[in-house]
């Protein structure tokens, strides 16, 4: 049963255009998402996050959208760099249980980013 | 400052070998998390540790795998009796508050 899904394997884009990937959860229990990155040999690097209580989030070029009702969430990345290019994971948690930051991530989505 | 640190960062084992993989967390990190990554998805938890205290590991697979952290720093995930569908990425955390969980580069554990 995955509970967090990334429906998109991967996603190219050209350098300057906006990048937008997308996630989906089923768990209405989750009401905490972040956005981890992902270079080739490395762990994944905290990116970007968003608690339930809101619905945009912006942290310099990199922007997260919660759509609640549809149980949705995306990452737009404007403008998109060469360096971006890595794997990208959605992630969500049930702040109010106890699991401790227990998190439920996506399958990944692998954005190309072209010069 | 350093980062999360994981050794070794490959092992191939043959099955049934038990193997350990160490973490070293970022320094006074009290909450630890255990990762397993098998290959095309995302991280799976596995289980917590706040300082010294597994408080949840209810992401183990089997009685086959524990996990450690004697003093609230360091840890250890050991797995028995290896089995090739143990084949992953193994991924420790750590952070300081819930959600914002600091990895380290992983052990890819390969069971022939």
């Amino acid at each position: 049963d995955q509970q967090v899904k990334q429906n998109s394997p991967s996603l190219s884009v050209q350098e300057g255009r906006i990048s937008i990937l997308n996630c989906d959860y089923t768990n209405s229990m989750f009401d905490y998402f972040l956005w981890y990155k992902k270079y080739p040999a490395e762990g994944p690097t905290f990116l970007i996050s968003i608690s339930s209580i809101k619905d945009k989030n912006e942290d310099g070029r990199f922007t997260v959208f919660l759509n609640k009702s549809a149980k949705h969430l995306s990452l737009h990345i404007v403008p998109s760099q060469p360096g971006d290019s890595a794997v990208y994971f959605c992630a969500a948690a049930n702040a109010g249980g106890t699991s401790y930051g227990k998190l439920t991530f996506g399958q990944g989505t692998i954005l190309t980013v072209h010069p | 400052g350093a980062g999360v640190s994981q050794s070794p960062r490959y092992k191939v084992a043959k099955r049934g070998q038990d193997v350990a993989l160490r973490c070293d967390p970022i320094s006074g990190h009290v909450s630890l998390f255990w990762y397993q990554q098998a290959l095309g998805q995302g991280p799976e938890f596995l289980t917590y540790f706040q300082n010294e205290a597994q408080l949840d590991k209810s992401g183990l697979p089997s009685d086959r795998f524990f996990a450690e952290r004697p003093e609230g720093s360091v840890s250890t995930l050991k797995i028995q009796r290896t089995q090739q569908e143990d084949s992953a990425v193994y991924l420790c955390a750590s952070s300081r508050d819930r959600y914002e969980q600091y990895f380290g580069p992983g052990t890819r554990l390969t069971v022939t």
